[in-house]
């Protein structure tokens, strides 16, 4: 059951343009998702969050919006940079759980100078 | 600031071998305290959590086990490592008031021959 969805394995795109990552979720009861960074052989390195309570938060080039309605959680890089390619974890975490965090299967962004 | 190390960064053991894996956290007192897997292709998996010394919760029945005989020290163990068990292995703290910020270490890389 996987509550936690990164449907696009892959995305590409042109340094300086907008990079859209995104993410859904099937459980209403997650309250903070996150968005995490990864680069090779390296730990996550956390990026933003957001409470289920809001629906943006912005952290300079990063701006996260969240449509609890649709159960849809995305992340924005403008502008995006080459140092930027890396793979992008989204995580959410249970109300019900203060520590367990449900990953999705990340995504591959490649920025192109 | 706050620093997380692992090691070794990599590991190759024999099946049925043991494992010793250890985790340690400077510049905070009283982390929670997380074992994560990654495994090719998916997300990451929580193994284990501890919010204080000798207190651990299993979120996944398995062949491994976890200890934390310091307030800032995590150790995962196995006593018969199974191929099943390669993996990329990361441990991770939050302030005990943020559990939703988690900070990973830079993982160990298992692989069971």
């Amino acid at each position: 059951d996987q509550q936690v969805k990164q449907n696009s394995p892959s995305l590409s795109v042109q340094e300086g343009r907008i990079s859209i990552l995104n993410c859904d979720y099937t459980n209403s009861m997650f309250d903070y998702f996150l968005w995490y960074k990864k680069y090779p052989a390296e730990g996550p390195t956390f990026l933003i969050s957001i409470s289920s309570i809001k629906d943006k938060n912005e952290d300079g080039r990063f701006t996260v919006f969240l449509n609890k309605s649709a159960k849809h959680l995305s992340l924005h890089i403008v502008p995006s940079q080459p140092g930027d390619s890396a793979v992008y974890f989204c995580a959410a975490r249970s109300g019900g759980s203060n520590y367990k965090l449900t990953f999705g299967k990340g995504t591959l962004l490649t920025v192109n100078p | 600031s706050q620093t997380i190390h692992q090691w070794p960064a990599t590991l190759v053991q024999p099946v049925g071998s043991p494992l010793s894996l250890e985790c340690t956290v400077e510049g905070t007192s009283n982390p929670n305290l997380y074992w994560y897997r990654q495994a090719a292709g998916r997300g990451l998996q929580l193994l284990f959590y501890s919010v204080g010394i000798g207190q651990i919760s299993s979120e996944v029945p398995q062949n491994l086990s976890a200890s934390r005989p310091q307030d800032r020290q995590f150790i995962l163990s196995s006593k018969k490592l199974l191929l099943s068990d390669s993996g990329f292995y990361l441990c991770a703290w939050s302030p005990p008031d943020r559990t939703y910020e988690q900070y990973f270490g830079p993982g160990t890389r298992l692989t069971v021959t």
